[in-house]
């Protein structure tokens, strides 16, 4: 069975200044990963994924993602942030062949002026 | 527009009262999806229909029911209404399995918040 560890709960960051949010996962076996972004009171939007090939991912608004099998994670990181990244991250895993994708807990970014 | 339809938006039940959550994709996904958010919880899967005609049990299953009406519609139930089922629902839909299914994700509705008093 999969998991996901989202360490941090909160993460609170000065508007233009750099952010990491934290994911690792468990697996025995080849997974795909994603992470979702929801703004208040939306559903949750695609940022994010990593299927297969290069293990820096690019998403939208600025994100970007690193694949790291040898530490099983899949940081999620932006160089310069905006108030309107002000949202919650979800970070996901499925096996490969799955059809069911497994959450974390979430990782709440608040982007202060 | 495109996109994953779910009613009702906002709801508040009695303990022991019933309802029907509603959820349609008119994006020809074959699989479908119930989820419940708590907080500090992330998102569990509660039932998922990997194609028309099938359902499977999620991660937090009892309590409800759910019914896979035709390949748009996927419906949540519940019987008897708990306090402990108060939360946020989502219902989500996306391709099968393989690299087509991956490559576009879930689709996920905008939610139904839901109160057991």
């Amino acid at each position: 069975a999969q998991s996901v560890t989202q360490l941090d709960s909160q993460v609170p960051v000065f508007e233009e200044a750099p952010v990491e949010l934290r994911c690792n996962y468990s697996s025995s076996v080849s997974v795909y990963l994603f992470w979702y972004v929801q703004y208040p009171n939306q559903g949750l939007q695609l940022l994010l994924k990593y299927l297969s090939g290069s293990t820096l991912v690019k998403g939208i608004n600025g994100f970007e993602a690193e694949f790291n099998k040898s530490q099983t994670s899949f940081h999620l990181r932006k160089p310069s942030v905006h108030i309107s990244d002000t949202a919650e991250y979800f970070c996901a895993v499925s096996q490969t062949g799955a059809n069911n994708l497994f959450f974390g807990t979430g990782t709440r970014l608040t982007v202060i002026p | 527009n495109a996109g994953v339809t779910q009613t009702p938006k906002f709801q508040v039940l009695k303990t022991g009262q019933s309802m029907t959550l509603q959820c349609a994709q008119d994006m020809n996904h074959n699989s479908m999806y119930w989820y419940r958010q708590d907080p500090g919880m992330g998102l569990r899967l509660i039932y998922y229909s990997a194609s028309e005609g099938t359902t499977d049990k999620g991660e937090v299953p009892n309590g409800y029911n759910v019914s896979r009406l035709n390949k748009r519609e996927f419906s949540l139930r519940l019987e008897s209404a708990a306090p402990s089922q108060t939360s946020v629902y989502f219902c989500a839909s996306s391709f099968n399995t393989g690299t087509r299914g991956w490559n576009y994700g879930y689709t996920f509705g905008s939610g139904t918040r839901l109160t057991v008093v």
